[in-house]
C-alpha cells in the first residue's frame, strides 16, 4: 500500500525556518512527481509546490517562491519542503501529494495524499 | 488571478442524489482545466475521488461521478450515505503548473 508520512512539523516564530519530510513506501519512489498542498486552520486547500521525478523541475506558488524549497532524495525515497522566512500567514496543516506519473503536471493530478504536518508561525 | 467557485453548503437526504459545482469566476470551464475532487473528512487528509473530470479514483465506489455540466465541473453522489457528510474540494488546471482550489463545499446528509 502507498503510504506518505510527513515530520518536521512544530512551532516556529516569525521569520524562521523549518524543514518538513515526506517518507514515502508502497511505490516506486523515483518515478513520480511529488507535491506539497496546505491549509490554513478552518480554511480551504492551496497548492504550493511540486517536483518532478527525477527532481530536474520544480513549481512554486507566488506566495511561497523565493522562501520555499522543494528538493528529493530518489535513495532515501524522501521529498523536502525546506521552508525559510516563514510567515505567519505560512500556518497550516502541509500535506505530501504522490503525483499520477513523473511529470510536474499530470491531467490525472494526485492520486494519494499524506495525514500531514502541521506547521505554526508564531511569536 | 482566477478564482475558483464552489456552493459553501449543500444538505442532501439519505438515499438521495446531490451535484455539487465548480465554476471558474472569469467564465467557462472546459475539460482542459482536468477537474479533480476530493473529500475531507473533519480532522482527516483530503482523499482522491475524481481526477481529469470523470475517472474515478481507485476504490471510489461508483456512487461518485464526474462530469462536465454546462459550464461547470460537477460531481454527483448518488444514494448518499451518512457517511458521505464531508467537505468536498475540487481543484481546477489553470496552465504553467498552476492548480486552483475552489472554497470546498460542506455536505450535510440529513
Amino acid at each position: 500500500d502507498v503510504q506518505l508520512v510527513e515530520s518536521g512539523g512544530g512551532l516556529v516564530q516569525p521569520g524562521g525556518s523549518l524543514r518538513l519530510s515526506c517518507s514515502a513506501s508502497g511505490f516506486t519512489f523515483s518515478s513520480y512527481s511529488m507535491h506539497w498542498v496546505r491549509q490554513a486552520p478552518g480554511k480551504g486547500l492551496e497548492y504550493v509546490s511540486a517536483i518532478t521525478s527525477n527532481g530536474g523541475n520544480t513549481f512554486y506558488a507566488d506566495s511561497v517562491r523565493g522562501r520555499f524549497t522543494l528538493s528529493r532524495d530518489n535513495s532515501k525515497n524522501t521529498l523536502y519542503l525546506q521552508m525559510s522566512s516563514l510567515r505567519d500567514e505560512d500556518t497550516a496543516v502541509y500535506y505530501c501529494l504522490k503525483g499520477a506519473i513523473g511529470a510536474l503536471f499530470s491531467r490525472e493530478g494526485w492520486d494519494f495524499w499524506g495525514q500531514g504536518a502541521l506547521v505554526t508561525v508564531s511569536s | 488571478q482566477a478564482v475558483v467557485t464552489q456552493e459553501p453548503s449543500f444538505s442532501v437526504s439519505p438515499g438521495g442524489t446531490v451535484t455539487l459545482t465548480c465554476g471558474l469566476n472569469s467564465g467557462s470551464l472546459s475539460t482542459n482545466n482536468y477537474p479533480s475532487w476530493y473529500q475531507q473528512t473533519p480532522g482527516q487528509a483530503p482523499r482522491t475521488l475524481i481526477y481529469n473530470t470523470n475517472t474515478r479514483s481507485s476504490g471510489v465506489p461508483d456512487r461518485f461521478s464526474g462530469s462536465i455540466l454546462g459550464n461547470k465541473a460537477a460531481l454527483t453522489i448518488t444514494g448518499a450515505q451518512a457517511d458521505d457528510e464531508s467537505d468536498y474540494y475540487c481543484v481546477l488546471y489553470m496552465g504553467s503548473g498552476i492548480w486552483v482550489f475552489g472554497g470546498g463545499t460542506k455536505l450535510t446528509v440529513l
